[in-house]
């Protein structure tokens, strides 16, 4: 697509509920980033795709997050059992094979009540 | 891993002066530098880059300086307009990854 796409914009959810957050890179961005914004904050690294694989999940922050990527293309952000401290924004990156900037998408805002 | 640091927090300026942001990177392999404007509820969009092999570069009112010996680089905007207030983030890129400054908040009075 001409841009990062992500799905839903906005997501309240109840605590202890799954969520599963979309990301639609630009065609023929191999790499694939998603990072957290918690409100007012800076962009907190998650875990970055070079196409299907993951090589780093370092930011991932417990066994609650996982992500997988299909296709060299989509990818999903899924938080099991949810807590208010997951409130924030996810925001996923695509790049040309990591060697550039990244383009953002405009997030996912997610709220835990 | 990278770390990236990013001064002042917060930046109030009249407009038409100038707006001065340095961040400080610590790995010495990091080899590319954007900064991203994020205006209030947008997502972070690239304004200007550098690379390792360049000092300085310039785009209109935007301008990133890199020094690498002291592994730093700042931004500057000249003649500030209100439309230059957002919140910006440095970055720095060690092999495929950015590491981001904890970001500037930018006002620019009228």
């Amino acid at each position: 697509g001409a841009g990062v796409s992500q799905s839903p914009s906005n997501k309240v959810t109840e605590k202890g509920k799954d969520v599963e957050l979309r990301c639609d890179p630009i065609s023929g961005h191999t790499a694939l980033y998603w990072y957290r914004q918690s409100l007012g904050q800076g962009l907190e690294f998650l875990i970055y795709f070079q196409g299907n694989s993951a090589p780093d999940k370092s930011g991932l922050p417990s066994d609650r997050f996982s992500a997988e990527r299909t296709g060299g293309s989509v990818s999903t952000l899924t938080i099991q059992r949810t807590q208010q401290e997951d409130s924030a924004v996810y925001l996923c990156a695509s790049s040309f094979r990591g060697q550039d900037g990244y383009t953002f998408g405009s997030g996912t805002r997610l709220t835990v009540v | 891993g990278e770390n990236v640091e990013q001064h002042p927090s917060t930046l109030s300026v009249q407009e038409g002066d100038s707006a001065v942001i340095k961040c400080t990177y610590s790995d010495s392999a990091s080899n590319y530098f954007p900064w991203y404007k994020q205006e209030l509820g947008k997502r972070p969009q690239l304004i200007i880059d550098i690379r390792s092999n360049v000092g300085e570069k310039k785009d209109q009112r935007i301008a990133v300086t890199l020094n690498k010996t002291a592994k730093h680089f700042s931004l500057h905007i000249t003649e500030t307009q209100p439309e230059d207030s957002a919140v910006y983030f440095c970055a720095a890129r060690d092999d495929y990854k950015l590491s981001f400054g904890a970001g500037t908040t930018v006002t620019v009075r009228a």
